[in-house]
């Protein structure tokens, strides 16, 4: 069972606008999201975190958005640039005695120049 | 250079052989993780280790064993390698417990025939 679901394989969209990337889970327990980018031939590396107590972080260019009623993240890019252009995953941390990570399946952003 | 440097980076490899993905870093991190990575599944936990002497069963270890030969190595041995063992493979590391913030290798890719 996927626990962290990412519904858009991918996304293009113009330099210069606004990327969404959406997310969705299914575990309440889950009180940490992650967002990690993954260049081809590179390991993913990562790009910004929220706690289930806030609803939004902001680093630069990037924002993820949480809503814990709906179970739903989304990271947004603004501007978007071609060197955003990348696989996106989405992450779920379970704080349990593991602090497993749990991601989604990933949706790859293309940015058109 | 890397400072978690995964080896080999590729390898194909017949149904039956027994395979070593070895993993060393230069962070001085203690836990280190193992990932698999298949198209439409994300990035799956297969063993963890939160220092020389623990190691832990992930979400899918069947199939696999480690090894923590030391605080900057944990090496993924395939016992007798079956086909759908291809995957991309990433290790990783963190010192930040609890985050969910992990630092990847760049990937082995295995391909069993």
């Amino acid at each position: 069972d996927q626990q962290v679901k990412q519904n858009s394989p991918s996304l293009s969209v113009q330099e210069g606008r606004i990327s969404i990337l959406n997310c969705d889970y299914t575990n309440s327990m889950f009180d940490y999201f992650l967002w990690y980018k993954k260049y081809p031939a590179e390991g993913p590396t990562f790009l910004i975190s929220i706690s289930s107590i806030k609803d939004k972080n902001e680093d630069g260019r990037f924002t993820v958005f949480l809503n814990k009623s709906a179970k739903h993240l989304s990271l947004h890019i603004v501007p978007s640039q071609p060197g955003d252009s990348a696989v996106y995953f989405c992450a779920a941390l379970d704080q349990t005695g593991a602090n497993n990570l749990f991601f989604g399946t990933g949706t790859r952003l293309t940015v058109i120049p | 250079d890397a400072d978690v440097t995964q080896t080999p980076r590729n390898r194909i490899t017949k149904t039956g052989k027994r395979i070593m993905l070895e993993c060393s870093q230069t962070k001085g991190h203690d836990r280190m993780y193992w990932y698999r990575q298949d198209p439409g599944l994300g990035l799956r936990l297969i063993y963890y280790s939160f220092d020389v002497k623990d190691i832990n069963k992930g979400e899918i270890s069947d199939g696999y064993s480690v090894s923590r030969q030391a605080q900057a190595k944990f090496s993924l041995s395939l016992e007798s390698a079956i086909p759908n063992q291809t995957a991309l493979y990433f290790c990783a590391t963190t010192d930040r417990a609890g985050t969910g913030e992990l630092f990847f290798g760049e990937g082995s890719r295995l391909t069993v025939l």
